[in-house]
């Protein structure tokens, strides 16, 4: 039972254009969500946060997009650049203790310059 | 960056045989979370520790055990290998583990079983 689910397991985009990875959830216990950026032989490294009493959060390219109603969220990078070409994971957390995070599949973003 | 290591970072074993992977962080946080990532199923929970000596199953338990002995230290312990924990294998770390959800990540360890 896949509670958080990134759909397509892959985008491409141009440089400079707007990138946007989609993300589900089924738990409505969520309350916090994350992205994490992941390159090749790396770990994943932490990029962007909400929680659910907001609908958006920026910072700098990056912002995160939260529409609880239709369990859904979304990462804007504008504009893109061929760096931003990495997998990018999106996590849920809340109702569970310990502070434990649920991955969906990841989507591999593609950045041509 | 937080002070993760992991060891070994790639490993080939046996099917059978017992295999123990170490994570140790410099920043004295008290959560510690091993996960593994395969295609099409993204970042999966293993176990977790919110203390020493203090330790939990997650989502995908089964053939694995942990230990903590010390803040510092957490280890994985597949106790017989199979092929189907060939895996790339994440510890990672977090300061409060409740408020503040953000994990930091080690590098990661390749675990191939043949």
């Amino acid at each position: 039972d896949q509670q958080v689910k990134q759909n397509s397991p892959s985008l491409s985009v141009q440089e400079g254009r707007i990138s946007i990875l989609n993300c589900d959830y089924t738990n409505s216990m969520f309350d916090y969500f994350l992205w994490y950026k992941k390159y090749p032989a790396e770990g994943p490294t932490f990029l962007i946060s909400i929680s659910s009493i907001k609908d958006k959060n920026e910072d700098g390219r990056f912002t995160v997009f939260l529409n609880k109603s239709a369990k859904h969220l979304s990462l804007h990078i504008v504009p893109s650049q061929p760096g931003d070409s990495a997998v990018y994971f999106c996590a849920a957390a809340g109702g569970t203790s310990y502070g434990k995070l649920t991955f969906g599949q990841g989507t591999i973003l593609t950045v041509h310059p | 960056d937080a002070g993760i290591t992991q060891s070994p970072r790639h490993k080939v074993t046996e099917t059978g045989t017992p295999v123990t992977l170490r994570c140790h962080q410099t920043e004295n946080h008290r959560y510690m979370y091993w996960y593994r990532q395969d295609p099409g199923h993204g970042l999966r929970l293993i176990h977790y520790s919110y203390g020493v000596k203090d330790t939990d199953k997650g989502e995908v338990s089964d053939g694995y055990s942990v230990s903590r002995s010390k803040t510092e230290d957490f280890l994985l312990t597949l106790e017989s290998a199979t092929s189907s924990q060939t895996s790339v294998y994440f510890c990672a770390i977090s300061e409060q583990g409740g408020a503040s959800y953000e994990q930091y990540f080690g590098p990661g360890t390749r675990l191939t079983v043949t």
